[in-house]
């Protein structure tokens, strides 16, 4: 039978354009947020992290936003290159106080990065 | 590379099989956790241990089991597999004491499962 497959929104930017990569997450409790980079057929990797005290963090070429009141994420990456173009994954966690001490990470679903040369 | 090493990297069984995947955190790390990442699902954790012990659950099935060995290594366990069970299986590993509050997790590169 057909699979179906996550829809995941696409952001398309030419290179050297900035850009901008939302998230909405859902647990008010969350108090630590990660941004992933996910290239075709490899394992998700760290980009950037902010915890919930702080509404803005700066990288080498990336800055995550977050807004508490709205519980908005953004991920901002500066004169986009090719080898930007991935799956972008923002993730939630909360001290894991209901699980035994864990520290789940919830992923969102993912907006793939497409950089148009 | 993230330093996190999984084995196999592709594997292809038959529905009703049984299967181990392996993982080796980063050096240091204690704390390993295990996703999977279906096409429909997107990533969802599955379970994590911290030291030999398991610490949180998340969307773990019956059919799947895990554990931590002395060495930090974990293996997590698919038995009775289903078609649905074809997806990627990712470890993580993480390099902060379990006490509280964030740490990052370092992924490894995954077992792409496939069950016909």
């Amino acid at each position: 039978g057909e699979s179906v497959g996550l829809h995941l929104p696409t952001l398309s930017v030419q290179e050297g354009d900035n850009s901008i990569i939302n998230c909405a997450y859902s647990n008010s409790a969350s108090d630590y947020f990660i941004w992933y980079k996910q290239e075709s057929g490899k394992g998700p990797q760290f980009i950037i992290d902010i915890r919930s005290n702080m509404d803005k963090r700066q990288g080498q070429r990336v800055t995550v936003l977050l807004n508490k009141t709205v519980k908005h994420l953004s991920l901002q990456i500066a004169a986009t290159q090719p080898g930007d173009s991935a799956v972008y994954f923002c993730a939630e966690s909360s001290w894991g106080i209901l699980t035994g001490g864990g520290n789940k990470l919830t992923f969102g679903t993912g907006t793939q990065l497409k950089v148009e040369l | 590379d993230s330093g996190v090493t999984q084995t196999p990297k592709h594997l292809i069984t038959a529905t009703g099989q049984r299967v181990t995947l392996r993982c080796s955190p980063r050096s240091g790390d204690l704390s390993v956790y295990w996703y999977q990442q279906s096409l429909d699902q997107g990533l969802q954790f599955l379970i994590q241990y911290y030291n030999g012990e398991e610490r949180a659950k998340g969307n773990i099935l019956e059919r799947f089991s895990a554990q931590q060995f002395p060495d930090l290594h974990s293996e997590l366990n698919l038995s009775s597999l289903e078609l649905g069970d074809s997806a990627l299986y990712f470890c993580a590993s993480s390099d902060r004491p379990i006490t509280g509050g964030q740490e990052t997790q370092y992924f490894g590169p995954g077992t792409r499962l496939l069950v016909l």
